[in-house]
């Protein structure tokens, strides 16, 4: 069975920082491109950042490019976010999401970590 | 940037009765080197994670109800649900993955009527 089990939210001060990881099991994790998306309390989803399978790309949402570095490490399958210079606007729930062998749409997602930009 | 944009933000349909959720990209998401649309419909309830019910426009995931059918091509997109259950009252979300920077609509809240 396929999980994926987020953590390392929390609450920080804007300017702060954290990093998330997705703990990944069921599948092998090495094959898979991954994706964070987050969703604003009530609010819709909004997509962050990706990374290739390999590594060898990595995309980033205008919203956090320069702020949040997206990483993997196939050996612990581990998906990680690390994000700096946290805003009060980036408070939101933090889903990792696998993408498929097809195409790069999400079939299976993780429950979400919320982290909380507050002063 | 492509912007998704659904239709209606809100729906209210009685049980048994056909849903209909619309998604509009800016620009074409037809690839035409294979004649693929690259969208996908989502479902979200309240405390889960979004769960896939369509991708490549029409193709519906494994283990989704067959109440549940997409169509459309290029720009103009459609989530039927044939027949409303109880269960299916939730936020309906659809993606484009088309380029590198995914982006999803704003979401259609389905309740009953």
């Amino acid at each position: 069975e396929v999980q994926l089990v987020e953590s390392g939210g929390g609450l920080v001060q804007p300017g702060g920082s954290l990093r998330l990881s997705c703990a990944a099991s069921g599948f092998t994790f090495s094959s898979y491109s991954m994706n964070w998306v987050r969703q604003t309390p009530g609010e819709g989803l909004e997509w962050i950042s990706y990374i290739r399978s390999t590594s060898s790309a990595t995309y980033y949402a205008d919203s956090v490019k320069g702020r949040f570095t997206i990483s993997r490490d196939d050996a612990k399958n581990l998906l990680y976010l690390q994000m700096n210079s946290l805003r009060v606007e980036d408070t939101a729930v933090y889903y990792c999401a696998t993408e498929s062998e097809g195409g790069s749409y999400s079939p299976y997602w993780g429950q979400g970590t919320l982290v909380t930009v507050s002063s | 940037d492509f912007v998704m944009t659904q239709s209606p933000d809100s729906l209210a349909v009685s049980l048994g009765e056909r849903a209909t959720i619309n998604c509009k990209s800016s620009q074409s998401i037809l690839y035409s080197s294979n004649n693929k649309n690259y969208l996908a419909w989502y479902q979200q309830k309240p405390g889960q994670p979004p769960k896939l019910l369509i991708y490549w426009a029409s193709t519906r995931e494994s283990g989704v109800p067959d109440r549940f059918s997409g169509s459309g091509s290029v720009t103009d997109f459609t989530l039927t649900i044939s027949s409303l259950q109880a269960e299916d009252v939730a936020v309906y979300y659809c993606q484009q993955y088309f380029t590198t920077h995914y982006s999803f609509g704003q979401g259609t809240k389905l309740e009953i009527k």
